[in-house]
């Protein structure tokens, strides 16, 4: 079955930068649109950034470009997102999802999700 | 991109129905019909129920039904159950190859 799961999260200083991983199983990242959405404590849920199953093209949510690259490795079925000059603000749960078609922005799988939390 | 206005809480009995609503613009909820619904128990990351406005993903009961009218969309759960308590979120295309989530909506089950 559809599996995703996260990695790289934990405890940053600001201005550092971190990747965060996204381990797939059960599909190819290359049929699929792959995103990356996070969720701060006690709010909502925001789109961080996407890339098209062809990895043709990677967008991002215009309040965050620049400081995030969304990458993946099809060898090894993997994702990944790079953040740089993190800052307190980052500070959210980064979910890894898999768009239903090749670009579409539905969700249909979620991964658990890697806590980032950006202090001093 | 500002973020879909959502009710903060929606409530009702085991059996009734509840509707939650989705507000946005032009540029996204009424320009495309890209939207889709979440539901996220605590601690869980979120669930797809409905995509592309009134799609419903395997597996998801036909109890939820998705809708959408000008910039507004909506998600009605009708016979609720206790396990339909959480929160649901919208979400939609939003032009130029770009998502925004609602604000969020509590289903409390009474």
């Amino acid at each position: 079955q559809v599996q995703l799961v996260e990695s790289g999260g934990g405890v940053v200083q600001p201005g550092t930068s971190l990747t965060l991983s996204c381990a797939a199983s059960g599909f190819t990242v290359s049929t699929h649109g792959m995103h990356w959405v996070r969720q701060a404590p006690g709010t909502g849920l925001e789109w961080v950034a996407g890339m098209w199953h062809d990895g043709s093209n990677k967008n991002y949510a215009d309040s965050l470009k620049g400081r995030f690259t969304i990458s993946r490795d099809i060898s090894k079925n993997m994702v990944f997102l790079q953040i740089n000059s993190l800052r307190a603000e980052d500070t959210a749960a980064y979910y890894c999802a898999r768009d239903i078609r090749q670009w579409a922005f539905d969700f249909n799988s979620w991964g658990q999700g890697a806590l980032v939390t950006v202090s001093s | 991109q500002s973020a879909l206005t959502q009710p903060p809480s929606a409530s009702g009995s085991p059996g009734q129905s509840v509707t939650i609503s989705c507000s946005g613009s032009s540029s996204d909820v009424g320009g495309y019909n890209h939207v889709s619904w979440y539901q996220q128990h605590p601690g869980k990351p979120p669930k797809l129920m409905i995509y592309e406005v009134n799609q419903r993903p395997s597996g998801v009961p036909d109890r939820f039904s998705g809708s959408k009218s000008g910039n507004t969309a909506s998600l009605t759960v009708s016979g609720l159950q206790p396990e339909d308590e959480g929160d649901y979120y919208c979400s939609s295309y939003a032009g130029s190859n770009n998502c925004v989530f609602g604000t969020g909506t509590r289903v409390t089950v009474l």
